[in-house]
C-alpha cells in the first residue's frame, strides 16, 4: 500500500513567521513530490514540485526532499492570512503520472 | 493558456440514476486523470487516459468508468448512483510522459449531490 501521511492539523502561526508543512511517504520507488493548496470549496493549486535530494526555492515557498528519510516538507517564509488554507502533499511514481495524495493539513495564520 | 475545464460545476441526483461528468484538459495535455474529494477520504484517484486509452485504474467499483476522446477531452459515468458517491470530482491534466517533471493540474470540480 503506497501512503503518504501528512498531519491533519490544523497548525497555526502568526502572520510573518515561517509555517512548515511535513510529509512523509512509505514507498521508496516515489519519483516526484508535489505541494497543492487547497481553498474551501476550490480545487488543488500547484505551488511546487520536488525530485531531487534538497531544498528547492520558490518566491517564499521552499520544498526539502530527503529521500533517504522518505520525508518531504514545505516551508512558507513571511506567511499571510491569504496563505491559510489546506496543503496536500502528492508522491509520483517512476514512469506514472498518477498522483497519491496525503489527506493534507489545514494552516491557519492569523493576523 | 486556458486552464482545465469541467461541466457541469454542480449536480444533485437521486440513488439509482447515472451521470456524466465532462473533462477539457490543457492544450497539448494528452493525459487527464479523475480525482474523487470527500471529507472522510480526502483525494482518491479513479482512473487516467492517455492518449484515448486507460492507463491507470484506482481502486473504485466498476460503476465508475470513463472514456477520453481523440481530441483529449474526457468524460467520466457513474452509473447507478450511492449515497456514497457525492463528493467533488477533479480532472487533472498533464503532459503525460510520466517524466519526474511530469505535473498535473487541476480543473474546478463537479460537485455532484445524491439524494
Amino acid at each position: 500500500q503506497k501512503e503518504v501521511e501528512q498531519n491533519s492539523g490544523p497548525l497555526s502561526v502568526p502572520e510573518g513567521a515561517i509555517a512548515s508543512l511535513n510529509c512523509t511517504y512509505s514507498d521508496r520507488g516515489s519519483q516526484s513530490f508535489f505541494w497543492y493548496r487547497q481553498y474551501s470549496g476550490k480545487s488543488p493549486e500547484l505551488i511546487m514540485f520536488i525530485y531531487s535530494n534538497g531544498d528547492k526555492e520558490d518566491g517564499r515557498f521552499t520544498a526539502q526532499l530527503n529521500k533517504a528519510s522518505q520525508y518531504v516538507s514545505l516551508l512558507i517564509r513571511d506567511s499571510q492570512p491569504s496563505d491559510s488554507a489546506t496543503y496536500l502533499c502528492a508522491v509520483t511514481h517512476s514512469g506514472y503520472s498518477t498522483l497519491t495524495f496525503g489527506k493534507g493539513t489545514m494552516l491557519l495564520v492569523s493576523p | 493558456k486556458a486552464g482545465v475545464t469541467q461541466t457541469p460545476r454542480y449536480l444533485i441526483k437521486t440513488r439509482g440514476q447515472q451521470v456524466t461528468l465532462s473533462c477539457s484538459p490543457i492544450s497539448g495535455h494528452r493525459s487527464v486523470s479523475w480525482y474523487q474529494q470527500t471529507p472522510g477520504q480526502g483525494l482518491q484517484f479513479l482512473f487516467e487516459y492517455f492518449s484515448e486509452t486507460q492507463r491507470n485504474k484506482g481502486n473504485f467499483p466498476g460503476r465508475f468508468s470513463g472514456r477520453q476522446f481523440s481530441n483529449s477531452r474526457s468524460e467520466m459515468n457513474v452509473s447507478t448512483l450511492e449515497l456514497g458517491d457525492s463528493a467533488l470530482y477533479l480532472c487533472a491534466s498533464s503532459l503525460g510522459g510520466g517524466t519526474n517533471t511530469d505535473t498535473q493540474y487541476f480543473g474546478p470540480g463537479t460537485r455532484l449531490t445524491v439524494l
